[in-house]
């Protein structure tokens, strides 16, 4: 079975620095893949997705992920952060074996001190 | 605005109890899922569903069941519960193509 891996659990950063959450998955075949946030108290929301193209994928929120296939990561950056991007931020991974399942990583918790 | 509604927000249930978690989508979703979030473990998938009465075991089934009797609920069953199932429970739903999930609120379920 396929696996995610988000090598970091809590981030601390100031506002307008940069940012760059790593993600790296297990399965070999195709995939594709997700990054969700989960703002304080309020519900996971999609924040962009890949399927296949551009490997550079820009989301909401001024945020994007890259898909670097040989390295098995899709790590998720912006380049000047917010004190509204204080979230929890989850990378996902459908392959194409799995059906429709989504496999999760861990979290990542960001905070932006203001 | 599509919907995924989870009947409650925050419960409390003695161990051994029998526990129904409801979730109801508005979407039409062929697929929904259950998921429990713990901290540093992210999101785990219990089971999930893509018809009616079709369920599927995820990664921890153990110690849960589901019932989808009609395509727009999806329950799930702690049949006794125990206080390793104290956790936040996530109901989801996709359409078959599965571009993204809609996730619900969550129900924080305490067991003690």
């Amino acid at each position: 079975a396929q696996s995610v891996s988000q090598h970091n659990h809590h981030v601390i950063l100031s506002e307008a620095a940069s940012l760059e959450l790593g993600c790296n998955y297990s399965y070999g075949g195709t995939v594709n893949l997700f990054w969700y946030v989960q703002y304080p108290g309020q519900h996971l929301q999609l924040l962009l997705k890949y399927f296949s193209g551009d490997p550079l994928v820009k989301g909401i929120k001024g945020f994007e992920a890259e898909f670097i296939k040989s390295k098995f990561s899709f790590n998720l950056r912006k380049p000047s952060v917010q004190w509204s991007d204080t979230a929890e931020y989850f990378c996902a991974v459908n392959a194409d074996n799995a059906g429709n399942m989504l496999t999760f990583g861990g979290g990542t918790r960001l905070m932006v001190k203001p | 605005d599509v919907k995924v509604t989870q009947s409650s927000r925050y419960l409390v249930k003695r161990t051994g109890e029998k526990v129904f978690l409801e979730c109801v989508q508005d979407m039409d979703h062929e697929n929904m899922f259950w998921y429990r979030q713990d901290p540093g473990l992210g999101l785990r998938l219990i089971y999930f569903s893509y018809d009616v009465k079709m369920k599927e075991k995820g990664d921890i089934p153990e110690g849960y069941s589901v019932s989808r009797e009609k395509k727009e609920r999806f329950s799930l069953i702690l049949e006794s519960a125990s206080t390793n199932q104290t956790s936040m429970y996530l109901c989801a739903s996709s359409p078959p193509d599965n571009y993204g999930y809609t996730f619900g609120s969550g129900t924080r379920l305490t067991v003690v």
